[in-house]
């Protein structure tokens, strides 16, 4: 199975403050039709989790301007340009290349 | 908006069959992938596997033997049965639109207790 590791764990930030968590996978995640397959989720406390960003960058429907995705390969990264209260939770990155699926350990992000 | 809900018990023996329903309202089901992911209390998540409506499935390897996904277009339903559950099965299972998860159902803990 690809290994998806992500840094840091947790990450505590000052509303309006940028925020960045990094993601490597063991191997590409750039497929032969061109894609690559990363996924970037949040889950909120006591809820499940929300896509955020797929196929590395592209937003997904209702997901605020302020969280971005970069990277390729093997190194990815999320930013928030400015963390707001309701960004509080872990975040999770996940490869859809090679089954099964499999995620990060999550960052918890919390407000200072 | 679509929405998903999971049902089924919510504690299940040792070595019987774990049975979740997953019920799709506001869509059809005879479209799209069907997925199933769960997460053990306090860690992290784990794909199970997923289904197309049109009952292609593709399962995790380490659960594989004991996992079947099934749908019922008429109930706009889909399906997990894991058989010969251990502790280690213990987790909030969530049921999820699309083959990577875009819309997901509230989560259900299932406990596997005596």
């Amino acid at each position: 199975d690809i290994v998806m590791t992500q840094t840091p764990l947790s990450l505590s930030v000052t509303p309006g403050q940028p925020a960045s968590i990094s993601c490597k996978s063991s191997q590409s995640l750039l497929h032969s039709d061109g894609k690559t397959y990363l996924y970037w989720y949040l889950q909120k406390p006591g809820q499940s989790p929300q896509l955020l960003i797929y196929e590395v960058s592209s937003r997904f429907s209702g997901v605020p301007d302020r969280f971005s995705g970069s990277g390729s390969g093997t190194d990815f990264t999320l930013k928030i340009s400015r963390v707001e209260a309701e960004d509080v939770g872990v975040y999770y990155c996940m490869q859809g290349i090679h089954f099964p699926w499999t995620f990060g350990q999550g960052t918890k992000v919390e407000i200072k | 908006q679509v929405q998903l809900q999971e049902s089924g018990p919510g504690l299940v023996k040792p070595s019987e069959t774990l049975s979740l329903t997953c019920t799709v309202s506001g869509g059809s089901i005879s479209s799209f992938y069907w997925s199933w992911i769960r997460q053990p209390p306090g860690k992290g998540l784990e794909w199970i596997g997923y289904m197309y409506y049109n009952g292609n499935t593709n399962y995790n390897p380490s659960l594989k033997s004991r996992v079947t996904i099934s749908i019922d277009t008429s109930k706009n339903q889909f399906s997990l049965n894991l058989s010969s559950v251990t502790a280690a099965d213990t987790a909030v299972y969530y049921c999820a639109r699309g083959k990577y998860a875009v819309y997901w159902g509230q989560g259900t803990l299932v406990t596997v207790s005596s």
